[in-house]
């Protein structure tokens, strides 16, 4: 079975502060996506990664920055977080089209 | 026009009714179609894939596939309230090349009354 585990499930931190999340996947796959996910906005893609060190946009990248200097390891980066950017973020993986997806992480930006 | 578009809803089907939840989208191009099972404050669960014309059945769940009317059906047979559920429609997205970028449709709120 497919793996995706997010580095935490609920978060609390304050506006303006570096905010970290971390998604890793055991299944050797290609492909890596972070999502954020609002009430009556639906999934909305931040970023995504095709390769190690390989990244680009999505829809909605404004604010966020990723890394991914392992292949299992994709980092999603709120460099000053602002109170808009409360959401259920969530993380998923693939090989070819089929998206795996993390439990999320609800962050709360107070 | 968005690219996949689904009926928010909610369907309300009682126990045991047949649900039938349906999606559409816009790029002909499109060759991978899923659907997913999100419970509320719970993260998408993937139930089916299809690629090819025609259904394809997975237990109690079947997904048809209409390439040339361009719309992705999922059908949900002896529906049970554990059922109960916002189902998410995915297409590959235009020009994805191996990227494996989906675009999913809002989803629709299944309620299975008992």
């Amino acid at each position: 079975d497919v793996k995706v585990t997010q580095s935490s499930r609920y978060l609390v931190k304050r506006t303006g502060e570096k905010v970290f999340l971390e998604c890793v996947q055991d299944m050797d796959h290609e492909n890596m996506f972070w999502y954020r996910q609002d009430p009556g906005l639906g999934l909305r893609l931040i970023y995504f990664s095709y390769d190690v060190k390989m990244k680009e946009k999505g829809d909605i990248p404004e604010g966020y920055s990723v890394s991914r200097e392992k292949k299992e390891r994709f980092s999603l980066i709120l460099e000053s977080a602002s109170t808009n950017q409360t959401s259920m973020y969530l993380c998923a993986s693939s090989g070819t089209f089929e998206q795996y997806f993390g439990p999320g992480t609800r962050l709360t930006v107070t | 026009q968005k690219e996949v578009e689904q009926n928010s809803g909610p369907l309300s089907v009682p126990e045991g009714a047949i649900a039938s939840l349906n999606c559409t989208y816009s790029d002909r191009g499109s060759q991978s179609f899923f659907w997913y099972r999100q419970y509320s404050g719970k993260s998408p669960e993937l139930i089916m894939s299809i690629y090819s014309n025609g259904d394809k059945e997975d237990g109690r769940f079947t997904a048809q596939l209409n390439k040339a009317s361009q719309y992705v059906s999922l059908l949900i047979r002896d529906s049970q309230p554990s059922d109960s559920a916002t189902y998410l429609c995915a297409v590959n997205a235009r020009g994805s090349g191996n990227t494996g970028k989906l675009i999913f449709g809002q989803g629709t709120t299944l309620q299975v009354k008992p």
